[in-house]
């Protein structure tokens, strides 16, 4: 256990259906990172914050994704009328962040599994 | 036993034998390295990192060796135990912008 924690485990919907997930970081990291995962694949950046500001998001993340990290401590990453192709583990991970990538070790959740029927 | 990571994604070792799994990174301006190891049903967890001003790395049991003339990353794991079983992932960091890599299987075999 890495001290990240994410609710749901797994999230089986029906396409077109809306779904949020939390994600609870190590309380002292002010750095938190959303990923996907595709089976066999590694994980694929999503978007991140530093404390409540969301600094960067890919362009994987469409206009039917939305992440908020409003108190800057736990964060939700919702999608708006899924489709099957949003099927894939969303991970995520917490860091503290002190000025530079060396000493920015990311701790990741055991991740949501959502599957869009 | 040894893989070539993207080209062969499965790396089958006998138990007690020594393990490589290589990683091709992309971008030249990359100078940070990070292996991280999944296990079934877990999130990635941080094993070894390098920087780009090394070319060699040491931890408990495992080595990492960088080749930056060819963009090459490898892991070394000694005496495989079966408790190393899982995906392995290298991830590259430039700018401060981490990616990772698609992953190496490692099954060790009693």
């Amino acid at each position: 256990d890495t001290g990240v924690s994410q609710d749901p485990r797994h999230k089986i919907t029906k396409r077109g259906q809306n779904v949020t997930f939390r994600c609870d970081p190590i309380s002292e990291h002010n750095r938190l990172y959303w990923y996907r995962q595709t089976l066999g694949q590694g994980p694929e950046f999503l978007t991140y914050f530093q404390n409540e500001a969301q600094l960067e998001k890919s362009r994987l993340l469409s206009d039917r994704f939305s992440a908020e990290r409003p108190k800057g401590s736990f964060s939700t990453l919702e999608i708006q009328r899924t489709e099957q192709g949003d099927s894939a583990m969303y991970l995520c991970a917490s860091s503290f962040w002190g000025g530079t990538a060396y000493d920015n070790e990311q701790f990741f959740g055991p991740g949501t599994r959502l599957t869009v029927l | 036993g040894e893989s070539v990571g993207l080209h062969l994604p499965t790396l089958s070792v006998q138990e007690g034998d020594n393990s490589i799994i290589n990683c091709a990174y992309s971008n030249s301006a990359s100078d940070y390295f990070i292996w991280y190891k999944q296990e079934s049903g877990k999130g990635p967890q941080f094993i070894i990192d390098i920087r780009s001003n090394m070319d060699k790395r040491q931890g408990q049991r495992v080595t990492v060796l960088l080749n930056k003339t060819v963009k090459h990353l490898s892991l070394q794991i000694a005496a495989t135990q079966p408790g190393d079983s899982a995906v392995y992932f290298c991830a590259e960091t430039a700018n401060n912008d981490m990616r990772f890599g698609a992953g190496t299987r490692l099954t060790v075999k009693p």
